[in-house]
C-alpha cells in the first residue's frame, strides 16, 4: 500500500495569509486524489478532486496542485479565515472499488 | 438529495460486551458502503467495505465484523469488544463508479 505523509506539526497562520499544505506519497501515482476537511469529533467532508493529469484545480479560495513526477501535493488556503481552522486530510484511491487511503492529516489554526 | 445516518453517536461499553454500529444511506441505490476507523491523534483505517448486499470485504484482520442485509444499511459488529477497539468510526458512501466518498457524522467508542 502506500505511503501517505503530511505534516503532521500544526500549521498556525494569521487571518488573510495563504496556508499551504503538503501531502506527499511513496509508491505508485494514483489516479486521481482528494483533500477532504474534517473538523473535531465530525466525519471528514470532500473539498476537492484533482486527477493525474491535472496540474492544478480550483474552488473558490482553494487551489490544489498534484506533481506525479515529486509524488505530491499541495493545498492552498488564499486569504485564509478562522473559519478554515481545522485537520486537512490528502487521501489516495487505492483501486477500483473506490477505497481510499488517508494520510493522518495536517491542523490548520488561523488566528484573526 | 443522499443523506448518511449513523448512529449510535456514542458509546460507552465494557470490555467483552457486544457491539452494533448501524449506518444507513438514503436518497441513493446500490452505494459501495465502508466503514473506516480512526484512533486518537491517528489517520483513517478502512476496516470493511461492501460493493452489494451481502458482499463484504474486509481489510485488516480484527475483532469487528460488518454486514449488509440491506441495500442501504451496514452494520459494524463484535462479540466481544477489547480495549484496542476504542476509536472514532466512520461510516462513507459513494455512488458506485463515482471517486468521492461521503462520510457520516460517526461513533465514538470508549470500551472500558
Amino acid at each position: 500500500s502506500q505511503k501517505i505523509e503530511q505534516n503532521s506539526e500544526a500549521l498556525n497562520i494569521q487571518e488573510g495569509k495563504t496556508a499551504t499544505l503538503t501531502c506527499n506519497y511513496t509508491n505508485y501515482s494514483p489516479a486521481y486524489l482528494q483533500w477532504y476537511r474534517q473538523d473535531p469529533g465530525r466525519g471528514p467532508v470532500f473539498l476537492l478532486l484533482i486527477r493525474e493529469n491535472e496540474k492544478e484545480k480550483r474552488k473558490e479560495r482553494l487551489k490544489v496542485t498534484f506533481d506525479t513526477t515529486l509524488k505530491q501535493s499541495l493545498f492552498h488556503i488564499t486569504a485564509s479565515q478562522p473559519a478554515d481552522s481545522a485537520t486537512y486530510l490528502c487521501a489516495l484511491v487505492m483501486d477500483s472499488w473506490g477505497k481510499l487511503q488517508f494520510g493522518a492529516g495536517t491542523q490548520v489554526v488561523v488566528t484573526p | 438529495s443522499q443523506t448518511i445516518h449513523q448512529w449510535p453517536a456514542t458509546l460507552v461499553q465494557p470490555v467483552g460486551s457486544p457491539l452494533s454500529l448501524e449506518c444507513t444511506v438514503e436518497g441513493t441505490s446500490n452505494p459501495n458502503l465502508y466503514w473506516y476507523r480512526q484512533a486518537a491523534g491517528r489517520g483513517l483505517q478502512l476496516l470493511f467495505y461492501s460493493v452489494g448486499i451481502g458482499q463484504i470485504s474486509s481489510e485488516v484482520p480484527q475483532n469487528l465484523s460488518a454486514s449488509r442485509p440491506q441495500d442501504r444499511q451496514f452494520i459494524l459488529s463484535s462479540k466481544k469488544l477489547l480495549l484496542s477497539d476504542s476509536g472514532f468510526y466512520l461510516c462513507a458512501w459513494r455512488f458506485e463508479f463515482r471517486n468521492t466518498i461521503y462520510f457520516g457524522e460517526g461513533s465514538w467508542l470508549t470500551v472500558v
